[in-house]
């Protein structure tokens, strides 16, 4: 167990819906990275939060946000979801606002956008 | 672009011989490298990293070797187990970055 929690674990929901998908961190970490794992791809990295503020973007679409809360949960809002952004969602934590060590990671959620 | 390579999809080694995975980079900037396991139905676990300042690291029976000047590095796990078989990524990071570069794995398997 790394002590992230990602809720749901599945998601399934229609083309143009909105989802959010929720991180909890483990204890004591102020960093929550998103990541999405395509069939057949690597981890992107999508954003980060440090203490409740974006710290940094990656490959996130616009549909996309997220935010974190001030007990540092973390929620990743996808809307007007399209076929393609099927996928299984990650959430990982960390200490430190620069990820210069390993971070945890989640369960993960699978979205399946039929 | 993918910064991170993993050439291999998968991997079958008989239990007890060596496993070897391998992964390139592109950004002579990574200095920071990691590889992180991932089961079925779970997130990836972290296994162990190296930094740029060194050419090996090693835990156990997983040895991580770092060459620069070819922008390479692999994962050597020796004896191999049933156990290992999940899926290998490679990351890789840049000092002050707050991202995890990651390839798309290599699937191990370990046949007892």
């Amino acid at each position: 167990d790394s002590g992230v929690t990602q809720t749901p674990k599945h998601l399934i929901t229609a083309t143009g819906q909105r989802v959010t998908l929720r991180c909890s961190p483990r204890s004591g970490d102020l960093s929550v990275y998103w990541y999405q794992q395509s069939l057949d791809q690597g981890l992107q990295f999508l954003i980060q939060y440090y203490n409740g503020e974006e710290r940094a973007k990656g490959n996130i679409l616009e549909r996309f946000s997220a935010q974190q809360f001030p007990d540092l949960h973390s929620e990743l809002n996808l809307s007007s979801l399209e076929l393609g952004d099927s996928a299984l969602y990650f959430c990982a934590s960390s200490v430190g606002r620069v990820l210069n060590t390993e971070a945890f990671f989640g369960q993960g959620t699978r979205l399946t956008v039929v | 672009d993918q910064q991170v390579k993993q050439n291999s999809p998968s991997l079958s080694v008989q239990e007890g011989r060596i496993s070897i995975l391998n992964c390139d980079y592109t950004n002579s900037m990574f200095d920071y490298f990691l590889w992180y396991k991932k089961y079925p139905a779970e997130g990836p676990t972290f296994l162990i990293s190296i930094s740029s300042i060194k050419d090996k690291n090693e835990d156990g029976r997983f040895t991580v070797f770092l060459n620069k000047s070819a922008k390479h590095l692999s994962l050597h796990i020796v004896p191999s187990q049933p156990g290992d078989s999940a899926v290998y990524f490679c990351a890789a990071s840049e000092g002050g970055a707050n991202n995890l570069f990651f390839g798309t794995g290599t699937r191990l398997t370990v046949i007892p």
